[in-house]
Order: C-alpha cells, then sequence, then structure tokens
C-alpha cells in the first residue's frame, strides 16, 4: 500500500460541474501538497496545507489531519482545467523528502 | 522575476554517455529539490541541496548519480553510464526558505531519454 493514496485516478467532467479529488495518507504528516501537471509536463504548486481550508480562485483545498485525508474541489469547472492533480506530503519523521501519489488525471470537455 | 529554469528540455543520450541536467532556481532561493518521474508512475524525490551542501540525497541511487550546487551557478544533476532505465523526466523545485509554509516553484523539467 502507498503511503499516498489517490482517488479517483481518472475523472472525466463536463464544463462547469464541481469536481472533489481525494487524498488519503498513511503517516504523519507536517505539510500536504497539491500540485498541478499540464500536459506538457510543467508542474504548478497550487496549494501547501497543514491544518484546515484554503481557497484560491475556483480551487479549494481542505484537510482533515485526524482522518488523515484531504480533498482538493475544483468548482465551475473548465476545459483549461484538464490536468494531472498530485497530492504529496511531507512526513513528520522524513525531513525533506515529499512522497507523492500517482496523480488523478482530469479532463473537461466543453 | 524569472521563474526556475531548467535545461535542456529535452536530451538524448546513448546508453554508456553522461547526462547533466541543469537546474536555476529562483532568484534568491538557496533550496533546491530533485525528483524523478519515471513513465507512467509519480514523482519520486531524490536530492535536497542547499547551496554547496547536500542535505539529503536519500532518494539518489547509490551509483551513477551525483547533484551539486554551487555557490555560483546552476544546480546539476549528473548520471553517468546512463542506461535505458534512466529514461524519465527530471524536475527541480526551488524554494526561499525551508519550514511548515515553505512554498515549491517547479521548472518544467529535462525529459531524459536514453536510446
Amino acid at each position: 500500500k502507498n503511503e499516498v493514496e489517490q482517488s479517483p485516478q481518472n475523472l472525466t467532467a463536463q464544463e462547469g460541474e464541481f469536481i472533489t479529488i481525494n487524498c488519503s495518507y498513511s503517516v504523519g504528516i507536517s505539510a500536504l501538497h497539491w500540485l498541478q501537471q499540464h500536459p506538457g509536463g510543467g508542474i504548478v504548486s497550487l496549494f501547501m496545507l497543514s491544518s484546515g481550508k484554503k481557497k484560491h480562485g475556483r480551487l479549494i483545498a481542505t484537510i482533515n489531519i485526524q482522518e488523515k485525508h484531504s480533498s482538493l474541489h475544483i468548482t465551475a469547472s473548465h476545459p483549461r482545467d484538464s490536468a494531472v492533480y498530485i497530492c504529496a506530503v511531507r512526513g513528520e519523521t522524513s525531513g525533506s523528502r515529499l512522497t507523492f501519489g500517482e496523480g488523478t488525471q482530469l479532463t473537461v470537455n466543453p | 522575476n524569472a521563474g526556475v529554469m531548467q535545461n535542456p528540455r529535452h536530451l538524448v543520450r546513448r546508453r554508456g554517455q553522461e547526462a547533466r541536467l541543469r537546474c536555476s532556481p529562483m532568484k534568491g532561493h538557496s533550496h533546491v529539490y530533485w525528483y524523478r518521474q519515471l513513465p507512467e508512475e509519480g514523482l519520486k524525490f531524490m536530492v535536497y541541496l542547499q547551496k554547496e551542501n547536500i542535505i539529503d540525497e536519500s532518494g539518489m541511487p547509490k551509483e551513477r548519480f551525483s547533484a551539486e550546487f554551487p555557490k555560483e551557478g546552476p544546480s546539476i544533476l549528473r548520471i553517468q553510464q546512463v542506461v535505458r532505465g534512466d529514461s524519465a523526466a527530471y524536475f527541480c523545485a526551488s524554494s526561499l526558505f525551508r519550514g511548515p509554509n515553505e512554498k515549491l516553484f517547479f521548472g518544467s523539467g529535462t525529459q531524459l531519454s536514453v536510446l
């Protein structure tokens, strides 16, 4: 079992739909990152969370430390949101290492 | 303020050759991380460097791989005697500081293909 599990692996949505991507992890963490990787390969850091909730535009990220679970929500999805979304955690005892989930491939159709 | 710059974007090497991947962090950033993404796999941590020092290389293969971040110039990930299994996308990221609120900025990656 991977330390970081994401679901779903693949997600197809219609433009305008509300999207949720989930991330579960099995270790105590000091921080959790949500990343976006575009088809060209470039990676953008969306959020870094250690507790609670953060919002940026149409993106919302939440984390429940007790349940070892985080969600990334996209409201009013758009085709340009199509990308791979990656959850990564920094373990409490892993120093500088990030452990990554396998990613969720999101496709938003017009 | 340019972002994290990686070059080359694509690198083709034959088995046995050396590959040198460069990463220029964002201006003022002294923390650099290298990650590898094998085909159809997730990202994996390789090494964390702070100017002139290797802080954590626990994700680096024991042989053929080395990394440096000199006082002047970019960080270099060096792979000697490349093999087909080294074919992957190599990403670097930089940050201004380490800590709970550390924000990472990623480069566009170098796609290494070993023939």
